[in-house]
């Protein structure tokens, strides 16, 4: 299967510092990517879609501003964290597919561990 | 109405026995079905891909679709501890461009 890679598994920030996460599509180019974000023993919940070369789609109640996306490559999306504050400590994990639109597979990276102190 | 509905558990079964997800959907167009296996502290893992009504296997997995009854399963012989995880069911409709899951089946393998 395609591999998905997240970069950092881990991070620990001071609350009102940024923090950048990549996620990239190791063996094929993926127009778009989906971000998510999971809290202990909840769902997945998907914050927004990641289109290469345009905005990113964000879904409702998830701040614009303060989840930065950018997918500047076909390779490659990133999602910063502005001002990240404790209650954003959560699992976020990213997701990207090499599948025709309308039959699309989607392969998970790893996902990344956000802890604001 | 949920899009995707699944029982969220637990489902416990023993060892070597048979463990069957199910999971129902809305009535839209949808195109693909997937299920994902995650275990705790871990990002979902592809399992099975399905597209047409009938049965696809891959080892000791089965997934069964039938789109006539909305509902689409996963079906696991010979089951193994290591089997214990979150099941996610996934469909991709028509025009909404992105996975709708479920919220997730907890299976629980005894030994």
């Amino acid at each position: 299967g395609a591999v998905v890679s997240q970069h950092p598994s881990w991070v620990i920030c001071k609350s009102g510092t940024s923090v950048k996460i990549e996620c990239r599509s190791l063996d094929f180019q993926a127009t778009t990517m989906f971000w998510y974000r999971q809290f202990p023993k909840q769902s997945l919940m998907l914050m927004a879609t990641s289109n290469e070369g345009s905005k990113a789609t964000y879904e409702q109640g998830v701040e614009k501003d303060k989840f930065l996306i950018n997918h500047a490559s076909l390779t490659l999306s990133t999602l910063t964290v502005t001002s990240a504050h404790p209650e954003d400590s959560s699992f976020y994990i990213c997701s990207a597919g090499p599948g025709l639109a309308g039959r699309e597979t989607q392969y998970f990276g790893p996902g990344t561990r956000l802890l604001v102190l | 109405q949920k899009e995707v509905e699944q029982n969220s558990g637990p489902l416990s079964v023993p060892e070597g026995a048979i463990a069957s997800l199910n999971c129902t959907y809305s009535d839209r167009v949808s195109q693909s079905f997937f299920w994902y296996r995650q275990y705790s502290g871990k990002s979902p893992e592809l399992i099975m891909s399905i597209y047409s009504n009938g049965d696809k296997e891959d080892g000791r997995f089965t997934a069964q679709l039938n789109k006539a009854s909305q509902y689409v399963s996963l079906l696991i012989r010979d089951s193994q501890p290591s089997d214990s995880a979150t099941y996610l069911c996934a469909v991709f409709y028509f025009g909404n461009e992105k996975l709708t899951f479920g919220t997730g089946t907890r299976l629980t393998i005894i030994p």
